[in-house]
């Protein structure tokens, strides 16, 4: 099975920290995101990568970046957190269609 | 709006009963999917369904797709108390270079 492992379930940071959240997959997938889930609003994509070093904006990237340097490491980064990314951030891969989601981290900005 | 949305946005039933989610789209797609997620945790993959498929079935779940009316519906049979949790469809456009657009899910509860 498939295992995407997101490092953190719970996060508290404060506003303006710099926050990374960081998502492994273990099937050697070209396919990574991060997506956001928020009620009433739904999954919304912020950043997708389909392969290393290269990435491409979703639909909400503002206030935030990605890295992928290694094919099974992808990580967002909340250059200077606020409130409003109070959240809970959900990591992907996929091979072809399907995805493969890890556990989420909820993220709370104070 | 959303590309996916699920209707009804909550429903409750008794197990052993079945229970039917709905899905509309706007654009024409390659495929749809649909997820489940259990409180707090991340989405499972439950079955896939490509655009010049009418039905598919899965163990106790069955999928149709009426790309002409552009919607989706999901049948869980015989539904379970194990069953309880937000459904989602995702729709991956023809244009999106294979991004997964969701929908905002319907909670289901099955009471036991």
């Amino acid at each position: 099975d498939v295992k995407v492992t997101q490092s953190s379930r719970y996060l508290v940071k404060r506003t303006g920290e710099k926050v990374f959240l960081e998502c492994v997959q273990d099937m050697d997938h070209e396919n990574m995101f991060w997506y956001r889930q928020d009620p009433g609003l739904g999954l919304r994509l912020i950043y997708f990568s389909y392969d290393v070093k290269m990435k491409e904006k979703g639909d909400i990237p503002e206030g935030y970046s990605v890295s992928r340097e290694k094919k099974e490491r992808f990580s967002l980064i909340l250059e200077s957190a606020s409130t409003n990314q109070t959240s809970m951030y959900l990591c992907a891969s996929s091979l072809f269609r399907a995805l493969h989601f890890g556990n989420g981290t909820r993220l709370t900005v104070t | 709006s959303q590309q996916g949305e699920e209707d009804p946005q909550a429903l409750s039933i008794q197990e052993g009963e079945n229970a039917t989610m709905n899905c509309s789209y706007k654009t024409s797609i390659n495929n749809l999917q649909w997820y489940r997620q259990n409180s707090g945790r991340g989405l499972v993959h439950l079955i896939l369904i490509r655009s010049n498929e009418r039905e598919k079935h899965s163990g106790r779940l069955r999928v149709t797709l009426d790309t002409s009316k552009k919607s989706s519906s999901l049948l869980i049979t015989a539904s379970r108390a194990a069953d309880t949790a937000s459904y989602f469809c995702a729709t991956d456009e023809e244009t999106s270079g294979s991004r997964l657009t969701f929908g905002e899910g319907t909670q289901l509860t099955v009471n036991p």
